[in-house]
C-alpha cells in the first residue's frame, strides 16, 4: 500500500527547460517537505509545507519552487534546471504534533542533458 | 551549525555477524532521533526511533542505542543478512515547531556472503 507517491520516477529534461515533479501522499499528514539528494549525500531538505504555510530553507535557490494545491499533493518545480541540479528528489511527509518522523517516497531521478 | 554526524563512511561485515553503525550530534536540545535505511534508487526507509528520555530500543533484528552524556547514537543489526546492504542515516530532531530532521552523513553497509 503505497503511502507517498512520486511521480514520475525517472525524469529527463534539457538544461533550461521548466520542470515539474509531483509526490502525493495517502496518510493525510499535513506536513510535506522536498529534499534534494546527490550521489553519496544525506537528503538536503529544500523547503516544506506546514499545512499551507511555506517554509524556504535559506539555502535553496530561488530556481527551486513548490506547490501544495490540497493536502494531498505536493509539486516541485525547477524552473531553469541546470547540470548541477541533476539529483535524487525525494519528498516526505509527517504528522505534526506526533513525532518527527518522516515518511519517504522513492524519489525521483532527474537527468538533466 | 550543529549537526549530526557518523563516525564511518563504510561498514563490511560478514553474513550473519552482527553490524554497529555509531553517529554523533552536537546539539544538546536534540531529543528525538531516528535511523533511516536507503538502498540503491529508493528513497529513505524508517527503521526505527528513539526519544531522548529513553536509553535503548529494540525491534526486530535492531537494537537503537542512545548516550545523551557523550551525544552518541548506535544502531545494531543482529544476524547481518545480505538485505541488510544499503546506506544508514542518523537523523535527529530538536523539538522545534518545524519538525524538520538533521540528517548524518550516512554509512554504507556491505554485507559479505
Amino acid at each position: 500500500d503505497a503511502m507517498v507517491i512520486q511521480n514520475p520516477r525517472y525524469q529527463v529534461t534539457q538544461f533550461g527547460k521548466p520542470v515539474t515533479l509531483s509526490c502525493s501522499q495517502t496518510l493525510n499528514h499535513n506536513v510535506m517537505y522536498w529534499y534534494q539528494q546527490k550521489s553519496s549525500q544525506a537528503p538536503k531538505l529544500l523547503f516544506h509545507y506546514y499545512d499551507k504555510d511555506f517554509n524556504n530553507e535559506a539555502d535553496t535557490p530561488d530556481n527551486f519552487q513548490s506547490r501544495r494545491p490540497n493536502t494531498s499533493f505536493c509539486f516541485l518545480d525547477i524552473r531553469s534546471p541546470g547540470l548541477g541540479d541533476a539529483a535524487m528528489y525525494l519528498c516526505a511527509t509527517s504528522r505534526a504534533g506526533s513525532t518527527a518522523k518522516q515518511y519517504f517516497g522513492p524519489g525521483t531521478r532527474l537527468t538533466v542533458l | 551549525g550543529e549537526s549530526v554526524g557518523l563516525h564511518l563512511p563504510t561498514l563490511s561485515v560478514q553474513e550473519g555477524d552482527n553490524s554497529i553503525i555509531n553517529c554523533a550530534y552536537s546539539n544538546s536540545a536534540s531529543d528525538y532521533f531516528i535511523w533511516y535505511k536507503q538502498e540503491s534508487g529508493k528513497g529513505p526507509q524508517f527503521i526505527i526511533d528513539i526519544r531522548s528520555n529513553m536509553d535503548k530500543r529494540q525491534g526486530q533484528r535492531v537494537t537503537v542505542l542512545l548516550n545523551k552524556t557523550v551525544k552518541h547514537l548506535s544502531l545494531q543489526i543482529a544476524a547481518t543478512q545480505p538485505g541488510d546492504s544499503a546506506v544508514y542515516f542518523c537523523a535527529e530532531n530538536d523539538g522545534g515547531d518545524d519538525y524538520k530532521l538533521s540528517f548524518g552523513a550516512g554509512t554504507t553497509v556491505t554485507v559479505r556472503a
